[in-house]
């Protein structure tokens, strides 16, 4: 079973630049989660999706981040514009269901602004 | 709002050891308690799910367990190994919120 999959892995982008971020889910999975990790830092959730509708994205800075999950399977993640403090791995995670099941979590895409 | 809390934040022990890593949780109403290994550079790697009405479970080397009264979850290494150095997770299920994450447990295994 394929996992989580992520792109790009790496991105370096100056100060109010724009920058997206691509998801995959495994095959199946209804809900996908947008993390973000700073340096140091255990992940934060910004954002829930169950299929294409969102679930909760009160922690998401949506003066700057967007995101959307069309048809219910991939997931892009938007910046505009980008701040210095938006440096962090943007982790996205999946699972069957919300609640008790098992999250699955992609190899994340580092950004660095500068 | 939930908090997370692991100690010790850095723990460096000599192979073979057993070992215990430490998870605190503020509100008991979780549904379930996963354990994540990160190494550098890379993304979580699931280690354990522990679903609320449960109080362990187990995985090779590895057993965690969960007392929802107590806000506590521990994650048992046995017979330590250098292979097994990355940093250690915790994270309670809230059902709706996602994941609350504490900032981890950086693990050191000396050969």
């Amino acid at each position: 079973e394929a996992g989580v999959a992520q792109s790009p892995r790496y991105k370096i982008i100056e100060k109010r630049q724009s920058v997206a971020f691509w998801c995959n889910p495994i095959s199946g999975h209804a809900t996908l989660y947008w993390y973000q990790q700073i340096l140091g830092q255990g992940p934060k959730l910004l954002i829930q999706f169950q299929n294409n509708g969102v679930v909760d994205d009160s922690q998401l800075p949506k003066d700057r981040f967007s995101a959307e999950r069309l048809k219910g399977v991939d997931s892009t993640l938007k910046i505009q514009p980008a701040k210095l403090e938006d440096s962090a791995v943007y982790l996205c995670a999946s699972s069957l269901a919300r609640a008790h099941y098992e999250q699955y979590f992609g190899p994340g895409t580092r950004l660095t602004v500068t | 709002k939930q908090e997370v809390t692991q100690i010790p934040a850095a723990l460096s022990v000599p192979e073979g050891e057993n070992l215990v890593l430490n998870c605190s949780f503020t509100d008991s109403a979780i549904y379930n308690l996963q354990w994540f290994r990160q190494d550098p550079g890379k993304g979580l790697t699931s280690l354990l799910l522990i679903q609320s009405s449960q109080r362990e479970q187990t995985s090779g080397r590895l057993n965690a367990s969960l007392d929802k009264s107590s806000g506590r979850s521990t994650l048992y290494i046995a017979a330590s190994q250098p292979g097994d150095s990355a940093t250690y997770l915790c994270a309670s299920g809230g059902g709706a919120d996602g994941l609350t994450f504490g900032k981890g447990t950086h693990l050191i295994i000396q050969p």
